[in-house]
């Protein structure tokens, strides 16, 4: 079976343009989980969703994020507009039972905002 | 709120060598979950083990082993007869059951360890 999958895993843009960041998760997993890793913050997370609908996004930064999950395939996190600050790798997880199972990362999405 | 603390930055040891990387938790809930992540240079996070905190009972996998005791709590992990392979970020990681934290995955800062040949 295929891992989360993320793309574009390289994105390189300018300050004050609009960034969308995209997930698939595993086949079947019922929970999705946005992070982000910086060097200085570690790692984050943003927000999660349940069978497609968010739970918790006390993590998001600022009004400037937001994510979304239409069905259960696909989720978007997007940064509009971005901010050289907000360079860092951003992950795409999911799991089976939330909390009480492991949660498996895709490759990561390392944004550079210049 | 639950926190999770890794003491050691980074750790630098000859391959062979065992080594030893501390987790130190904290949570109100009595029910919870324990992880370890790597993160070898490629950048993914790979999980590595999951215990809860009804079962104490250490575990080896290989060359891997872990140390869960709730009386101090920890859950370090042990690398024997370290190889270059396993140079790496490592991450513990703590995930609740109560309050605002239900669902959540609180991660340590990570430590590095380095292998060298």
């Amino acid at each position: 079976d295929a891992g989360v999958i993320q793309s574009p895993r390289h994105e390189v843009t300018e300050m004050g343009q609009e960034v969308t960041l995209r997930c698939k998760p595993i086949s079947g997993h019922d929970y999705l989980f946005w992070y982000r890793q910086t060097m200085m913050r570690g790692l984050e997370l943003l927000i999660y969703f349940n069978n497609n609908v968010p739970i918790d996004d006390s993590g998001m930064p600022e009004d400037r994020f937001s994510a979304k999950m239409p069905n259960a395939s696909f989720s978007t996190l997007k940064i509009q507009p971005s901010e050289p600050r907000d360079s860092a790798v951003y992950f795409c997880a999911s799991s089976l039972r939330g909390q009480w199972s492991e949660q498996f990362f895709g490759p990561g999405t390392r944004l550079t905002v210049l | 709120a639950q926190k999770v603390t890794q003491a050691q930055t980074e750790i630098s040891v000859v391959e062979k060598e065992d080594v030893t990387l501390d987790c130190v938790y904290e949570t109100r809930d009595t029910t919870y979950y324990l992880f370890w992540y790597k993160q070898p240079p490629s950048g993914e996070l790979v999980f590595l083990i999951r215990r809860n905190s009804f079962d104490e009972q250490n575990e080896i996998s290989g060359r891997y082993s872990w140390n869960f005791q709730k009386s101090t709590s920890s859950f370090n992990f042990t690398i024997t007869a370290s190889q270059v392979v396993d140079s790496a970020v490592y991450f513990c990681a703590l995930s609740a059951a109560g309050g605002t934290s239900y669902g959540k995955l609180t991660f340590g800062q990570g430590t590095i360890l380095t292998v060298h040949p």
